[in-house]
């Protein structure tokens, strides 16, 4: 199993530019979520997934939008990238409400906004 | 709400030194509670859990025990090695609460650095 993917590793954009980032897992967990991670800092939820058709925000998902059309995919859109949104981003899913709740992370997306 | 306190870093230890890491939580309901490891460059791995009070989570030498007297969840392990050196998260997730969506709630993260 690949678990939790994550695409790009890295990136830089120009203040105003948009993009997406991928998430994808192939564990067949129903409920998804994208944090942010700055120097220094805990994980802060920008928005959340509990299944197919049904997102959430998080702590702090200004300036962000998401989609979940199925199950394996939770892309996160940056619609006019400002350089507060330079940090690391993580993308993490976990399995049916019966278990812990721990979550499976992905390998991040370093992200700098200039 | 829910929260999770860690004690502040960055502890800096000497191989083969005992290690504790500090975590309290404020929970409405009865969390899971769970440390998780980042090593430099990558993303969260899980270390350890434990679902009830007095469960004792364990992995790679690190033990934390569920005590719901004092409302923690202390990181131990007996000698630690250079290949410790990470950022150590706890997180609780309030399973049975009202909104079951499985959010994690992370205290902030202490740094651990070994020197050999």
């Amino acid at each position: 199993n690949a678990g939790v993917t994550q695409t790009p590793k890295f990136r830089i954009l120009k203040i105003g530019q948009s993009m997406t980032l991928q998430c994808t897992q192939d564990m067949n967990h129903n409920y998804m979520y994208w944090y942010r991670q700055d120097p220094g800092m805990g994980l802060k939820l920008i928005y959340y997934s509990v299944g197919a058709g049904i997102t959430d925000k998080g702590e702090v998902p200004n300036g962000y939008n998401v989609s979940r059309s199925t199950t394996e995919d939770f892309p996160l859109r940056l619609e006019l990238a400002a350089p507060s949104q330079t940090s690391v981003y993580f993308c993490a899913s976990t399995p049916t409400r019966e278990g812990a709740y721990e979550q499976y992370f992905g390998p991040g997306t370093r992200l700098t906004v200039t | 709400g829910n929260s999770v306190t860690q004690m502040e870093g960055p502890v800096t230890l000497s191989e083969e030194a005992f290690l504790t890491i500090n975590c309290t939580y404020t929970a409405t309901g009865y969390p899971s509670l769970f440390w998780y490891v980042q090593y430099p460059g990558e993303g969260l791995q899980l270390l350890l859990k434990a679902t009830k009070a007095d469960d004792k989570g364990s992995n790679k030498g690190f033990e934390a025990t569920y005590r719901k007297e004092t409302t923690s969840f202390h990181l131990e392990k007996g000698s630690v090695q250079v290949s410790d050196s990470a950022v150590y998260f706890c997180a609780l997730s309030d399973r049975w609460g009202s909104s079951n969506t499985g959010k994690l709630i992370f205290g902030q993260g202490t740094t651990l650095q070994v020197k050999p």
